[in-house]
């Protein structure tokens, strides 16, 4: 079946480090990709995505690069701030069926001032 | 811009009981999607609904049901809770299952 593997966690970094979260998948096809951040008490935000390879994703200076030829995701920030940490997730959209998201376990990020 | 709405935000019954969780999704979305998350886990896929019929299930126990309704809500039927279902359910929506899903805050459900 499709899975999605992140570094574990939990990470933590200074203010203004640059910020490498790894996250693989194994899907049929070629699904969409997605990463979703979660503060704490709250729900899950979309962060950004891909829906296809060599596409870059980004967001509030966060990217992702879809690489099809190492079936890599990974989520890089060249310098983080206090109001990054949270937990994030990698996620992967099944083509087939109702398409449903398959989530990484999940790297809680902590930055330190 | 208008977020899906989830109720209650929190809920505590007890071991046996029902309970009964409501998700609002964005207006115009035709999709519903539920999700479970562990204390410390990654959101598990339990049941999708498109324009109202029942469209993929995961791992969803047989004491749960679920339905979409004629304007789109969609109910979440607990019934003979357990301990181990305590957890955060999420329900997200999306335009057709193409799209990307937006997520509600939540449901965090505590079974004593």
């Amino acid at each position: 079946g499709n899975s999605v593997t992140q570094m574990e966690g939990p990470v933590t970094l200074s203010e203004e480090a640059f910020l490498t979260i790894n996250c693989t998948y194994t899907a049929t096809g070629y699904p969409s990709l997605f990463w979703y951040v979660q503060y704490p008490g709250e729900g899950l935000q979309l962060l950004l995505k891909a829906t296809k390879a060599d596409d870059k994703g980004s967001n509030k200076g966060f990217e992702a690069t879809y690489r099809k030829e190492t079936t890599s995701f990974h989520l890089e920030k060249g310098s983080v701030q206090v109001s990054d940490s949270a937990v994030y997730f990698c996620a992967l959209r099944e083509i087939q069926g109702a398409q449903k998201l398959v989530f990484g376990q999940g790297t809680r990020l902590t930055i330190n001032p | 811009a208008a977020g899906v709405i989830q109720s209650p935000r929190h809920l505590i019954k007890e071991k046996r009981e029902t309970a009964t969780l409501k998700c609002y999704p964005i207006p115009r979305h035709d999709t519903v999607y539920w999700y479970q998350q562990g204390p410390g886990q990654d959101p598990q896929f339990l049941i999708s609904f498109y324009e109202k019929m029942q469209s993929d299930k995961g791992s969803i126990p047989d004491r749960f049901s679920a339905q979409q309704f004629s304007d789109y809500h969609s109910e979440l039927n607990m019934s003979s809770l357990e301990l181990g279902d305590s957890a955060l359910y999420f329900c997200a929506s999306s335009l057709s299952r193409r799209y990307e899903q937006y997520f509600g805050p939540g449901t965090r459900l505590t079974v004593t």
